[in-house]
This record gives structure tokens, C-alpha cells and sequence, in this order.
């Protein structure tokens, strides 16, 4: 099983809604890493967890909360967010968090916050 | 930090072409992967090359880190390899960075 599997694959919230995006990986993999992508730009990191430790905050605002409760499963719970925040919302997975490491991507969610 | 310059940005092209994208870097890395992002938002790890050349059906991956670039050939292009080619690689931040892509559309 090479699969990360993100749920929704599509998501439409409001500025006061709160709403979560899940991932799930069974490769065995120690590292979880959350992305963000707008229309015809690159993935940028937001969220990297290793071991099931936050390590790397890419200064993401507060409006977004990780939560890795055990090394197959990753959570971005969401809160109060703008209409800027609209994007593709990546989670991919490596080994243990080297960055020598091949990444794998889920297929993403497609937030549109109205 | 590093930067990563991808060319050509965009590339139409007929069914059955061949096709090559590059890929450049500024700093010496010690690994490097290809993606392919299909139209409905999958990126899918094409390959993991830091060196040397590999080959996976239609598309190879060439590598020369002492002259920090790479090189993905499609050949026989068909209809679905249409969508966007990123190459990325780590920074001393310890990030993965990625090119800006290159998109591709090959038209039946």
C-alpha cells in the first residue's frame, strides 16, 4: 500500500465554520507533512510532524491547528478562516522525516472558504 | 537559500512527441525528485534521482549534480501525462523547495 489518503476531496466552509481535513498513511511512515497550493503555484510546507512531533511551523497562522494523533493519522483542524485561505490543502508522508527521503502526496482537499 | 529554476515553463504538444524538462539548482544537493501534478490535483513522486539516470516505461530521469541540473525526458508523449512537472529539492532550512513547474499539455 503506497496510498495517503486525504478526506474530504472537497470542502466549502464559511468564515465562522470550523471544520477539520484528515489524512492516512499505512506505509509505515514516521513523517507526516501538511501543504498548501494555490492555482498555478508550487506546494508550499505549512506543517511537518515526525515521530509524531510537531518540527517544523512554517509560521502558519493560529486560524490552522495540526494534530498528528499517532504516526498513520494527520489532522488539520481549521477556524475562523479567510477567503485568502482558499487553496489546495496537501498531506504527504516520507519515511522519518529526512529530507533525503521520497515524499508521497495524498490527493489533496480543495478548501473554498467563502 | 537555494532556488530552483524550471524550463520550459509551459508546452504544448502533439500525441507520440518526446519532450524534455529541466530542471536547475543553485546549490550543491544530495537528492532530488520529479513530480507529476495530474489535472485533478494528485501529485504523483515520478522519481527519487540524485545522481545518475533512471528509467520508468516512457520517462527517464538524468541527474548531474556537479552541474547541478536535471533533466526528465517523456517519450511517446500521450493525453495523460497532460498536467504540471515540478522537480524539488532540500535546502539548508531543512525544506523541501519546488521549482514553479513546468505545464504540460499534450493534445490528442
Amino acid at each position: 500500500d503506497t496510498e495517503v489518503t486525504q478526506t474530504p476531496k472537497h470542502l466549502v466552509m464559511g468564515m465562522t465554520n470550523k471544520k477539520s481535513l484528515k489524512c492516512e498513511q499505512h506505509m509505515g511512515h514516521r513523517a507526516m507533512y501538511w501543504y498548501k497550493q494555490k492555482a498555478k503555484k508550487p506546494p508550499e510546507l505549512m506543517f511537518v510532524y515526525s515521530y509524531e512531533k510537531l518540527s517544523i511551523n512554517e509560521s502558519v497562522p493560529s486560524r490552522f491547528s495540526p494534530e498528528c494523533p499517532n504516526s498513520s493519522l494527520l489532522n488539520l483542524h481549521l477556524h475562523a478562516l479567510q477567503p485568502e485561505d482558499s487553496a489546495l490543502y496537501l498531506c504527504a508522508s516520507s519515511l522519518e522525516g529526512w529530507l533525503n527521503e521520497k515524499l508521497f502526496f495524498g490527493s489533496g482537499t480543495q478548501l473554498s472558504v467563502l | 537559500g537555494i532556488q530552483v529554476e524550471q524550463s520550459p515553463p509551459d508546452l504544448i504538444l502533439q500525441e507520440g512527441a518526446n519532450s524534455t524538462l529541466r530542471c536547475n539548482f543553485s546549490d550543491s544537493v544530495n537528492n532530488l525528485q520529479w513530480f507529476h501534478q495530474n489535472p485533478w490535483g494528485q501529485l504523483i513522486n515520478l522519481f527519487y534521482i540524485p545522481s545518475g539516470t533512471k528509467q520508468n516505461g516512457r520517462l527517464s530521469a538524468t541527474t548531474v549534480a556537479t552541474e547541478r541540473y536535471s533533466l526528465l525526458y517523456i517519450s511517446s508523449s500521450q493525453t495523460t501525462d497532460s498536467g504540471v512537472y515540478f522537480c524539488a529539492v532540500p535546502n539548508r532550512d531543512d525544506k523541501i523547495i519546488f521549482g514553479k513547474g513546468t505545464r504540460l499539455h499534450i493534445l490528442p
